[in-house]
């Protein structure tokens, strides 16, 4: 078992590029999460899939960032345009789906916006 | 969402000294996860908590839940520089969306 894959590890980027993370999670596992950290504001949940189909898209801070899950194996988040604020480690994670399971994480991508 | 209050923010200990970190919740909880953070790592699952009561033991960590399921403590005895990190409990919301809490950066001096 790989674990989940993210990529890239670190990303840096200038103020209005897009940003695109992509993230593979466990083969099997039906629910898939996109969190993001930083220090002021910790660990915070951006959008929640389960089947591939976004349930809980509240955490996304507004229009600027997307996410889609066109299948079982693969999702990607986007940010258009970047700014130096969206600079953050973002996580991906995911679980089987079934109750309450624990959250696997990947290794994550560090965005750093000039 | 769910939402869970967690102290102290930060805890500096001499190597052999014992460690606590605790959430709270204004609200019954179903059930708590507890996750580690080494730097420059990913949170990594340790326990999930269910009834009111519990106490798990894992090694030196022992968890706790709340006989009321509005809190629960994460307790490392004697520290070693490998419990270095940052530790965070989790709670489910209505959507099985998992809420962390702010975390406990733990640093153990030699």
């Amino acid at each position: 078992d790989a674990g989940v894959i993210q990529s890239p590890r670190h990303e840096v980027t200038e103020m209005g590029q897009e940003v695109t993370l992509r993230c593979k999670p466990i083969s099997g596992h039906n629910s898939l999460f996109w969190y993001r950290q930083t220090m002021m504001r910790g660990l915070e949940l951006l959008i929640y899939f389960n089947n591939n189909v976004p349930i809980d898209d509240s955490g996304m801070p507004e229009d600027r960032f997307s996410a889609k899950m066109p299948n079982a194996s693969f999702s990607t988040l986007k940010i258009q345009p970047s700014e130096p604020r969206d600079s953050a480690v973002y996580f991906c994670a995911s679980n089987p789906g079934q109750g309450n399971s624990p959250l696997h994480f990947g290794n994550g991508t560090r965005l750093t916006v000039t | 969402g769910q939402q869970v209050m967690q102290i102290p923010q930060y805890q500096h200990v001499q190597e052999g000294e014992d460690f606590t970190t605790y959430c709270n919740s204004s609200t019954t909880l179903s059930n708590i996860q507890w996750y580690k953070q080494r730097p420059g790592g990913h949170p990594v699952f340790l326990i999930q908590l269910v009834k009111s009561g519990e106490v798990k033991k894992q090694k030196r960590l022992t968890f706790q839940f709340g006989e009321a399921k509005k809190n629960s403590s994460l307790h490392i005895t004697a520290t070693q520089t490998t419990d270095v990190g940052t530790y965070f409990c989790a709670v489910s919301g209505s959507a099985r969306q998992l809420t962390f809490g702010s975390g406990t950066q733990l640093t153990v001096l030699p």
